[in-house]
């Protein structure tokens, strides 16, 4: 069964700073991995999407790796501003050959100005 | 490209009484899928369709949901006899295909008293 789990579960840096929010999966047998950006009481918005057969994606001051192999990505934020603030979520795919995701409980970031 | 849109925003009810939720999905996307989403925790998957057809349903919908999306167009998700453990957001998302990115919509709090 897959599980997914993020680390830390919540953050806060000072404005400017470079920080790396962490995600694993039980299962490596993924066919891609999704981050997410929660604002409080709203829906989510996509940030990311890496293919099982891509290393990284970038977009901005985001960049997501992934490691299949020891079930991890991350999800690099670069000269962190106070508008990063939210809670970021990573999901893949259930591996029992499902349609469905399966998200982790999300990292809440507070950057500070 | 208006996005996925859900109606209503936020809904209160009392225990027994029955509420219908809608989801428009981003015209061209035949993928749609909705999540409950508690406190504190990532979205749980409900439920699936591709196009008209509900292709998956998870354990976590009880006999009193019932979810459809006639014409493959908007959807709607029922839950009868509401109980206070229904209380959460309810989310919609859409996707081009299948393990593609996924749009969400705003979603719909749910409050039973």
């Amino acid at each position: 069964k897959q599980e997914v789990t993020q680390i830390p579960a919540a953050l806060s840096v000072p404005e400017g700073e470079n920080l790396v929010l962490n995600c694993s999966f039980t299962d490596s047998a993924i066919y891609n991995l999704q981050w997410f950006r929660q604002d409080p009481g709203k829906g989510l918005t996509s940030l990311l999407l890496i293919q099982s057969s891509q290393r990284e994606q970038t977009s901005g001051r985001l960049n997501a790796s992934l490691d299949k192999s020891s079930g991890r990505s991350t999800l690099y934020i670069a000269a962190s501003q106070p508008g990063d603030s939210a809670t970021y979520l990573c999901a893949v795919p259930s591996t029992s050959g499902t349609y469905k995701y399966i998200f982790g409980t999300g990292t809440r970031l507070k950057v500070l100005a | 490209d208006t996005g996925v849109s859900q109606d209503p925003r936020h809904k209160i009810t009392k225990r027994g009484q029955n509420v219908t939720f809608r989801c428009d999905p981003i015209s061209e996307h035949n993928r749609l899928y909705w999540y409950r989403q508690t406190l504190g925790q990532g979205p749980e998957f409900l439920t699936y369709f591709q196009n008209e057809a509900q292709l998956e349903k998870s354990r976590l919908l009880s006999n009193r949901f019932s979810a459809e999306r006639p014409k493959g167009s908007f959807s709607t998700l029922e839950i009868q006899r509401t109980e206070q453990g229904d209380s959460a957001m309810y989310l919609c998302a859409s996707s081009l295909g299948s393990f593609e990115t996924q749009y969400f919509g705003p979603g719909t709090r749910l409050l039973v008293l």
